[in-house]
């Protein structure tokens, strides 16, 4: 059963503190988004990748989120310095690129800075 | 860039009947429109989407009409069930090479017992 899978599930951490979250893309998959879904703003794309490579992260406040991709079966989005505003769900997403446009959704982080 | 806009918010319909969820996109070029069931604390799930040369599609009890021209598309349920009860979102994905789907703000559907 192939599935997207996100670490940690629930995250608390106090402003200021950096924050790592995780994301495992189904195999074969090469393309990878990072959402953030909040009450007020509802589910908004922060950035994605094809084939390891930064595509579009203008949705990311650029001073402290960075995301990576340091191989194909792991992406990671960190924020550095945390601040009560970041406190949201972040969901990874992945698709089969070029073979077709769907995107399927891991479980999320919840991320609670306080 | 793209705007979604869903209607309505919330949707309340007896078991058994249909439920229709509306969707409104701004960009001519978008391509793909993909809908998204979540349940609480869960991920957005996949359960049908359509391309823009397509007018319409159909999976067992869901199905979903694309009008390029009015740049609108729908949802629908027949037959609902209790099981059908959670947020349903609708998306967007822009063309020109552009992957990132922009989402409407979601419908509450509550299939009342």
């Amino acid at each position: 059963d192939a599935r997207v899978t996100q670490t940690p599930r629930h995250k608390v951490t106090e402003m200021g503190q950096e924050v790592t979250m995780r994301c495992q893309p189904i195999l074969g998959h090469n393309t990878v988004f990072w959402y953030r879904q909040t009450m007020m703003q509802g589910l908004e794309l922060l950035a994605y990748f094809r084939n390891r490579a930064p595509l579009d992260d203008s949705g990311m406040p650029k001073d402290r989120f960075s995301a990576e991709m340091p191989d194909a079966t792991l992406a990671t989005l960190k924020i550095q310095p945390s601040e009560p505003r970041d406190s949201a769900v972040y969901f990874c997403a992945s698709g089969p690129g070029y073979l077709g446009y769907e995107q399927y959704f891991g479980p999320g982080t919840r991320l609670t800075v306080t | 860039g793209e705007n979604v806009e869903q209607h309505p918010s919330t949707l309340s319909v007896q078991e058994g009947d249909s439920a229709v969820i509306k969707c409104t996109y701004s960009d001519s070029a978008s391509n793909y429109f993909p809908w998204y069931k979540q349940e609480l604390g869960k991920g957005p799930q996949l359960i049908i989407d359509i391309r823009s040369n397509v007018g319409e599609k159909k999976d067992q009890r869901i199905a979903v009409t694309l009008n390029k021209t009015a740049k609108h598309f729908s949802l629908h349920i027949t037959e609902t069930q209790p099981e059908d009860s959670a947020v349903y979102f609708c998306a967007a994905r822009e063309g020109g090479g552009a992957d990132g789907l922009t989402f409407g703000k979601g419908t509450h559907l509550i299939i009342q017992p």
